[in-house]
């Protein structure tokens, strides 16, 4: 059983498309990330939700919409999507909002062409 | 910021051998947390250290922590081809989410 997963695990596409990656979570967290990894692998945080709040939202363009319809869920839509958004998109939980331990998902690599 | 940087960047060696791999950060934590990362997965937590620890172990590894030299270090000993991958170092300060490093990315060549 997996207890953070993401899909899809590959998006290809062209600039200006719309897309969506999904994330569910099994652990019963009360707390969803999603983390941007570039191609130098520094990995940065996009937003976090807890408990379906938005309580992290980093300086991204708003571009990038995130959307929890429940606390076992966060998916991260981005619109007009733009070369620079190519990278890894991992999806991350944890039991609570504090500084604990992360247990993060496979990774979606976008590729934006 | 109180992101963490790992040092070195790359660290290649046979097994068997200790990798030893460092981490410097800028303020105050709560706790420095370390993670693995293989290729083309996501990353799994390897071990906490709370700011009022020196020393932790589980298993093969060792991880340390010097809150005056705002520095840890995370040990493998006996090394296998198994532990190749990328590790990170993250912190966090008060109740805030963690901040990564750029990760130390490990060979070990059988």
């Amino acid at each position: 059983d997996t207890a953070v997963s993401q899909t899809p695990k590959y998006l290809v596409t062209q600039m200006g498309n719309d897309k969506s990656i999904k994330c569910e979570q099994n652990l019963g967290h009360d707390t969803m990330y999603w983390y941007k990894q570039d191609s130098k692998k520094f990995l940065k945080i996009m937003f976090s939700y807890n408990n379906k709040e938005l309580i992290i939202n980093e300086t991204v363009p708003n571009r990038f919409s995130p959307k929890s319809p429940d606390k076992a869920h966060l998916n991260l839509h981005i619109n007009s999507l733009e070369l620079g958004d190519s990278a890894v998109y991992f999806c991350a939980s944890s039991q609570d909002a504090g500084p604990s331990k992360l247990f993060f998902g496979s990774g979606t690599q976008l590729s934006v062409l | 910021s109180q992101q963490g940087e790992e040092d070195p960047q790359a660290l290649s060696i046979q097994e068997g051998e200790n990798a030893t791999m460092n981490c410097s950060y800028k303020t105050s934590i709560n706790n420095l947390q370390w993670y693995r990362q293989n290729s083309g997965r996501g990353l799994v937590h390897l071990i906490l250290i709370r700011s009022n620890e020196r020393e932790k172990h589980s298993g093969r590894l060792r991880v340390t922590l010097d809150t005056s030299k705002k520095s840890s270090s995370l040990l493998i000993t006996a090394s296998r081809a198994a532990d190749t991958a990328s590790y990170f170092c993250a912190t966090a300060s008060g109740y805030s989410t963690l901040t990564f490093g750029k990760g130390t990315m490990l060979l070990v060549s059988p």
